[in-house]
């Protein structure tokens, strides 16, 4: 059973266009619920993170949106640039210190065209 | 990558051989993961640790087995019952509840 569901798998977006990713999730006692940005053959690193006590993170052009009632979340990519073109994890936990595990959607990976 | 190695980056191994995947970390995190990654399957949790000697598995262990003598060390062992072992194998290492950092991953393809 999927925990956290990923949209698109896929993604093509003009550069200087807004690119939106959405995650859907199933368990309400996740608490946490970070982006991962990750380059081909590279590890993932931490974009961007929110907790559900506030409905909306921006952090430069990422921005996370979060909607507890509906139990999902997205990113937003303002003014995309080809340097974004990448493969994007939402994922999610539950509490902090001794039961940190995340579980992470299946990825999207963006094409920002020049 | 920041503090965390992994080695080698690329590993290639025969069917019914045991490799070992070396993961260190100088970040002093308490807390380490193994994670496997699939194309378009994103990143599964195969074993994690959070204190020297004691470590739990995650979703997919089975096939696999982990070590943790050393703060700064957690070797994984993917072993001859792991059926189908072809995968990107990333560790990532944190303070408890705190961020997880990754590091650069193993290829590893079965021959």
């Amino acid at each position: 059973q999927q925990q956290v569901k990923q949209s698109p798998q896929s993604l093509i977006v003009q550069k200087g266009g807004i690119s939106i990713i959405n995650c859907a999730y199933e368990n309400t006692a996740f608490d946490y619920f970070p982006w991962y940005q990750q380059f081909p053959g590279k590890g993932p690193a931490l974009l961007i993170a929110i907790r559900p006590d506030v409905s909306e993170k921006k952090e430069g052009r990422f921005t996370i949106s979060f909607n507890k009632s509906a139990k999902q979340f997205s990113l937003h990519i303002m003014d995309s640039q080809p340097g974004d073109s990448a493969t994007y994890f939402c994922a999610a936990s539950i509490g902090g210190g001794s039961n940190y595990k995340l579980t992470f959607g299946k990825g999207t990976l963006l094409t920002v065209n020049p | 990558d920041g503090g965390i190695t992994q080695s080698p980056k690329y590993l290639f191994r025969k069917e019914g051989q045991n490799v070992t995947l070396s993961c260190e970390q100088n970040l002093n995190h308490d807390a380490m993961y193994w994670y496997r990654q699939d194309p378009g399957q994103g990143l599964r949790l195969i074993y994690y640790s959070q204190i020297v000697n004691d470590f739990q598995k995650g979703d997919i262990a089975e096939g696999y087995s982990v070590s943790r003598e050393k703060k700064e060390s957690f070797p994984l062992t993917v072993t001859s019952a792991q059926k189908n072992p072809t995968a990107f194998y990333l560790c990532a290492s944190a303070f408890l509840g705190g961020e997880q950092f990754f590091g650069p991953g193993t290829r590893l393809t079965v021959l």
